[in-house]
């Protein structure tokens, strides 16, 4: 069935460093995405989303890049601090869809 | 505004019992999903409702599992006769037009045990 999936499944990365965590899509009919933050004991918290229409979405110290041809999805994350440590999920769903289909998560750790 | 609401945070039961979790969403959300999450995996689907009416259950076991969202009332998620498989954390999310269009904000979750 379509599924998405991360390519890594742990990113250690230097306090002050930008992180990069990928993933991967496979449902064509996909066209909004969104990544989650998932920290010890709690529930995802939304980060940023962004449409098919767009290529590339940028927040707070947060950028998300899409590329439907390889169908693949990444967020960037800038100066990378302590508390961005946690697994973080990407999430696909079609604009009529009922439901969010998540990846395996990629454990973030932020080394000091 | 508060956020999605659940209780109770962990809830242990032992095999063959019943478990109830409760939640509530967001305020002017009308739209209600439930999640399981396995330790080390992702959250997997199991139903969408929205007030009174089941959306999308295509992720829940046919057996033993069920769930509402009562015109009045916190959504329930109802595991009978539960087995050590059911341990897992469950999680509630809500949106105001649906998953297509807004983001899910999520619960803390229900930490279930089986023993």
């Amino acid at each position: 069935g379509e599924s998405v999936g991360l390519h890594l499944p742990t990113l250690s990365v230097q306090e002050g460093d930008n992180s990069i965590i990928n993933c991967a899509y496979s449902n064509s009919a996909s066209d909004y995405f969104i990544w989650y933050k998932q920290e010890s004991g709690k529930g995802p918290q939304f980060i940023i989303d962004i449409r098919s229409n767009m290529d590339k979405r940028q927040g707070q110290r947060v950028t998300v890049l899409l590329n439907k041809t390889v169908k693949h999805l990444s967020l960037q994350i800038a100066a990378t601090q302590p508390g961005d440590s946690a697994v973080y999920f990407c999430a696909e769903t079609t604009g009529g869809g009922n439901k969010l289909t998540f990846g395996t998560g990629t454990q973030l750790k932020v080394e000091l | 505004n508060a956020g999605v609401m659940q209780n109770p945070r962990h809830l242990v039961r032992r095999r063959g019992q019943e478990a109830r979790l409760r939640c509530s969403p967001m305020k002017g959300h009308s739209h209600v999903y439930w999640y399981r999450q396995l330790p080390e995996e992702g959250l997997k689907f199991m139903v969408y409702l929205q007030k009174e009416n089941i959306i999308d259950e295509s992720g829940m076991p046919k057996e033993r599992f069920s769930a509402e969202f009562p015109k009045e009332g916190p959504s329930i998620l109802r595991i009978q006769q539960v087995v050590r498989g059911d341990s897992a954390a469950y999680f509630c999310a809500s949106s105001p037009r649906g998953a297509g269009v807004d983001p899910l904000h999520f619960g803390n979750g229900t930490r279930l045990t089986v023993t």
